[in-house]
C-alpha cells in the first residue's frame, strides 16, 4: 500500500524568503507524484505533477519540485515567497499502473508567510 | 468553464441526525470522487464513481454512509445517523476518466467542499 509523509505540519517563513516543504512516500510500485494547494475555504488546486522524464518539475505560482527516487522524496520549493502563498499544501501519490487511479494524500503542511 | 459545485457549504447538525451533500461535477467528466478531510489530515477517498457505477468504495463506512450518482452526472452523499467523528470537510472532485491510460493520469478537479460539524 502507498503512503505519504509530510514531515512538517507547519512552516512559518518571512516574505521573500525561500521555502522547502518536504514530502516522502512509500510504494512497492512506480508512482506518479503531485502537489496540491488549498487556500482557506477553497478546494484543492493542482500545483504540479511528476509523471516521468526530468526529475525537476515546474508548476504554477513559481513553485517547483524535485523527484528523488533513491530517497523516495518529492520536496516542494519556491525561491521567494509572497503573502498570497499562505495556504495548506498537500503531497499526493498515485500508482503508475493501468487501471483505476487512486490518490493517497499526506497530512498537509500549513505554510504561513509573515511580512 | 464552470468548476465543481457543492452545496451546502456549511452544515451543523446534532449526532444521530441525517445529512446529505450534493455535488455537480464539471460538464463531461465521467468520474466523480467523494473525499473526507478531517481537520489536520489530508483528504481520504470515500467513494469513486465512473459514470453511474461504483469503482471503489472500500473506505466508505457503509453502515452509515451512502452515495449515489443517478444518471451519471450529479451525486449525493448521505450520512445516517451522524456521529461526532464525522465532523470534517467533504470534498467532491471530478476527472475526465477514472483510468490511467497510456501513462497519463487524469487530473482531478476539486470543489470548495462542505464543512460538516456534528454536535
Amino acid at each position: 500500500a502507498q503512503s505519504v509523509t509530510q514531515l512538517d505540519s507547519q512552516v512559518p517563513v518571512f516574505e521573500e524568503a525561500p521555502v522547502e516543504l518536504r514530502c516522502n512516500y512509500s510504494s512497492s510500485v512506480s508512482v506518479y507524484l503531485f502537489w496540491y494547494v488549498q487556500y482557506p475555504n477553497q478546494g484543492l488546486q493542482l500545483l504540479l505533477k511528476y509523471l516521468s522524464g526530468s526529475t525537476l518539475v515546474k508548476g504554477i505560482n513559481g513553485f517547483e519540485a524535485e523527484f528523488n527516487k533513491s530517497q523516495t522524496s518529492f520536496h516542494l520549493r519556491k525561491p521567494s515567497v509572497h503573502i498570497s502563498d499562505t495556504a495548506e499544501y498537500f503531497c499526493a501519490v498515485s500508482d503508475r499502473i493501468q487501471g483505476a487511479q487512486k490518490l493517497v494524500f499526506g497530512q498537509g503542511t500549513r505554510l504561513t508567510i509573515n511580512p | 468553464e464552470a468548476g465543481v459545485a457543492q452545496s451546502p457549504r456549511y452544515k451543523i447538525i446534532e449526532k444521530r441526525q441525517s445529512v446529505a451533500f450534493w455535488c455537480n461535477p464539471i460538464s463531461g467528466h465521467a468520474t466523480l470522487y467523494w473525499y473526507q478531510q478531517i481537520l489536520g489530515q489530508g483528504p481520504k477517498l470515500l467513494i469513486q464513481f465512473q459514470n453511474n457505477g461504483v469503482v471503489d468504495d472500500s473506505q466508505l463506512p457503509k453502515d452509515r454512509f451512502s452515495a449515489e450518482r443517478l444518471k451519471g452526472v450529479d451525486s449525493t452523499l448521505k450520512i445516517q445517523p451522524a456521529k461526532l467523528e464525522d465532523s470534517a470537510v467533504y470534498l467532491c472532485a471530478s476527472s475526465l476518466r477514472a483510468l490511467v491510460v497510456a501513462g497519463e493520469p487524469n487530473e482531478q478537479f476539486f470543489g470548495p467542499g462542505t464543512r460538516l460539524t456534528v454536535l
